[in-house]
């Protein structure tokens, strides 16, 4: 069975850069037809969709994130992370990583999902 | 940018009541899913492609629509439905998750 594990820091101050790493086991993260997402949910509010990286190492972001978001991938670990630079009192959240499925398109297993919070 | 409008905000029903949650699309696609979230966990996958359900989701959930206009409808609710439904929509590259509607039983 496919299992996603975040880790990161829960707690990132105003201006700095907010670090996630989702582990994958289970499966591989290099598999055909499979993509990989960023998605998180604001305390109490709905799923905002961050950016994903495909099996072949492409990556596709949020437009209205793209400038401050960056997602990479270590094979050797089978796992791939998130980077948000510059984050606010706005990118608290829970942040959840996610497997897509290509020619599909829907997110088939997710990860328990993180809060991190900002503030100083 | 595509935006998915979800109604009605909230839905108060009975147990063994019918569901209809619509999703409404601002841009025509057939990558359509629906999730339900309880309180503290993570979405889970109900169906993808307008209709079809996923592996063991219960078959008082089935989804219709095509093109902007879907519909997740739940024939006979049961105390567990209890949560929020989500739509989400494919398309050029983008994902794009609907504001929710929250299912109450009385």
């Amino acid at each position: 069975q496919l299992q996603l594990q975040e880790s990161g820091s829960g707690l990132v101050k105003p201006s700095q850069t907010l670090s996630l790493t989702c582990a994958v086991s289970g499966g591989s993260i290099s598999s055909a037809g499979y993509s990989w997402s960023w998605i998180r949910q604001p305390p109490g509010k709905g799923l905002e969709w961050i950016g994903y990286l495909y099996h072949t190492g492409s990556t596709y972001y949020n437009p209205s994130l793209k400038s401050r978001v960056t997602i990479s991938v270590d094979r050797s670990k089978n796992q791939f992370s998130l980077m948000v630079t510059t984050v606010t009192a706005a990118d608290t959240a829970v942040y959840y990583c996610a497997r897509g499925r290509a020619s599909y398109y829907y997110f088939d297993f997710w990860g328990q999902g993180t809060l991190v919070t900002v503030s100083s | 940018e595509i935006v998915l409008t979800q109604s009605p905000g909230t839905l108060s029903l009975s147990p063994g009541e019918r569901a209809t949650l619509s999703c409404s699309a601002s841009q025509s696609s057939s990558f359509l899913a629906w999730y339900q979230q309880k309180p503290g966990q993570a979405p889970r996958l109900l169906i993808y492609n307008a209709s079809t359900r996923a592996t063991g989701i219960p078959d008082r959930f089935s989804g219709s629509g095509s093109g902007t206009d879907f519909t997740l409808t739940i024939s006979r609710l049961e105390p567990e439905d209890s949560a929020v439904f989500y739509c989400q929509l494919y398309s050029s590259s983008q994902w794009t998750f609907g504001q929710g509607t929250k299912v109450e039983i009385k």
